[in-house]
């Protein structure tokens, strides 16, 4: 079955102490996507990747940092978690490049609550 | 700024009961707007692609439409399987080659039996 899967689903945790949320896709799509989704904001970028080693800012980096040493898995990287960084965060991919990166396949969702 | 609002917020229907969501825009250099239907508990799934005015779209009892400024998404004898938050993006083109998505920040369409 064509997914992208994200993990963990939920996760607790506390100021300052590093996590990893890993994006996987087996759909062989070259584009990649971060976003968070807060009540009354949308959806926002945070990081996307054109490509294998190809990564670059969304709207809302600050925080994060994400690698894609290959083609399927994208992970999105809290070096030291904040309050502010409470969200709903999905990862997303595409089969398409240049105008059609709009058509995006959604992972489940990942909420992340910080203390 | 570019820019996505969809009105209204929330909208509540008796089970046939059609109407119409609206997703307003101001972006410069739009490259398409595209729908989504998100259920709660679960990531956004694709539903249209629209590229230029006048153009339209149908899925089901889903009809999308686009005019130079806005974008509606017509539900004709809406069902309760259709309640869920429909969320509009809009691509628009950015320096360096990249195409930006802006989302809209959802309507929450409820539909009662």
């Amino acid at each position: 079955e064509a997914q992208v899967t994200q993990n963990p689903r939920y996760l607790i945790t506390v100021t300052g102490k590093k996590l990893t949320v890993t994006c996987s896709q087996n759909m062989n799509h070259e584009y990649m996507s971060w976003y968070r989704q807060d009540p009354g904001l949308g959806l926002r970028q945070i990081y996307y990747s054109m490509n294998v080693e190809v990564t670059d800012k969304g709207d809302v980096p600050e925080g994060y940092k994400v690698s894609r040493k290959e083609k399927r898995n994208f992970p999105l990287i809290l070096e030291s978690p904040s309050p502010n960084q409470t969200s709903l965060y999905f990862c997303a991919s595409s089969p398409r490049q240049g105008r059609n990166t709009g058509e995006l396949f959604f992972g489940e969702g990942s909420r992340l609550t910080v203390l | 700024e570019d820019q996505v609002t969809q009105s209204p917020e929330a909208l509540r229907l008796q089970e046939g009961e059609s109407s119409s969501l609206n997703c307003s825009y101001t972006v410069s250099g739009l490259r398409g707007l595209f729908w989504y239907r998100q259920d709660p508990g679960k990531g956004p799934e694709f539903l249209f692609t629209l590229y230029s005015a006048g153009e339209e779209k149908e899925k089901e009892r889903l009809k999308a439409t686009l005019t130079k400024k806005e974008s509606f998404l017509h539900i004709t004898a809406p069902k309760p399987e259709d309640s869920a938050t429909y969320l509009c993006a809009v691509q628009a083109r950015v320096s360096g080659g990249y195409n930006k998505l802006i989302f809209g920040a959802g309507t929450r369409l409820a539909v009662h039996p």
